[in-house]
């Protein structure tokens, strides 16, 4: 299996000020057919399922605010989120789906330093 | 606007089998490809397996031996079957299906999950 390690575990950012996750995957997850990196980025509040933020490594999802933003290829991948707002705090994960299974990072805890 | 819902019962025994249904409504399940993931209680996130159109499956290896996924086309629902479970199986399990057609595990639409205990 494709292990996900994201850091740091947990990210205090003040309100209006830049974020930004980390994600590593144990191999590269460029697909051969189309060059694409098959990675997508969740955010999950308390209670609630997670919402997919990014997929193909920086492709926003429809309806997701501009402020997040995905970038990297191959084996390392970053989450961006411009200017924190206070809706943003949230449990973030990053996927691979490259191979089955897919897998999850562990997780990164952003909260309002 | 498609929409999932996760039903079943909250609490099961261990060594007995785990029962759930997702109801799909808003999107024909023939026509996309639909994940079960798990999540326990303040931990991350695990794929379970997958099912799609006529009932091709895909399964994590991990839980292979114990589980079973179908699906009723005429009902629009989709089912989870994990038998002789533990403790460790106790999580909030999700429903989920990806952005379009072609998406295998870009997962846009979720379920609100549903807990389940394993406990005698």
């Amino acid at each position: 299996d494709i292990v996900m390690t994201q850091s740091p575990d947990s990210l205090p950012v003040s309100l209006g000020e830049r974020a930004t996750i980390n994600c590593r995957s144990s191999q590269s997850l460029i697909s051969t057919s189309d060059n694409l990196s098959y990675l997508g980025w969740y955010q999950q509040k308390p209670g609630q399922p997670p919402k997919l933020l990014i997929f193909g490594a920086s492709d926003r999802e429809s309806g997701v605010p501009d402020r997040f933003s995905g970038s990297g290829s191959g084996t390392d991948f970053t989450l961006t989120i411009s200017s924190l707002q206070a809706e943003d705090v949230a449990v973030y994960y990053c996927q691979q789906y490259h191979s089955i299974p897919p897998t999850f990072g562990q997780g990164t805890k952003v909260e309002i330093k | 606007q498609v929409h999932l819902r996760e039903s079943g019962p909250g609490l099961v025994k261990p060594s007995e089998t785990l029962s759930l249904t997702c109801t799909v409504s808003g999107a024909s399940i023939s026509d996309y490809h639909w994940s079960w993931i798990r999540q326990p209680a303040g931990k991350g996130l695990e794929w379970i397996g997958h099912i799609y159109g006529s009932g091709n499956t895909n399964y994590n290896s991990s839980l292979k031996s114990r589980l079973t996924m179908s699906a009723d086309t005429s009902k629009n629902q989709l089912f989870l079957r994990l038998t002789f479970v533990t403790a460790a199986d106790t999580a909030m399990y999700f429903c989920a299906r990806g952005r379009g057609t072609w998406s295998w595990y870009e997962w846009a639409h979720w379920g609100q999950g549903i807990l389940v205990t394993v406990s005698s």
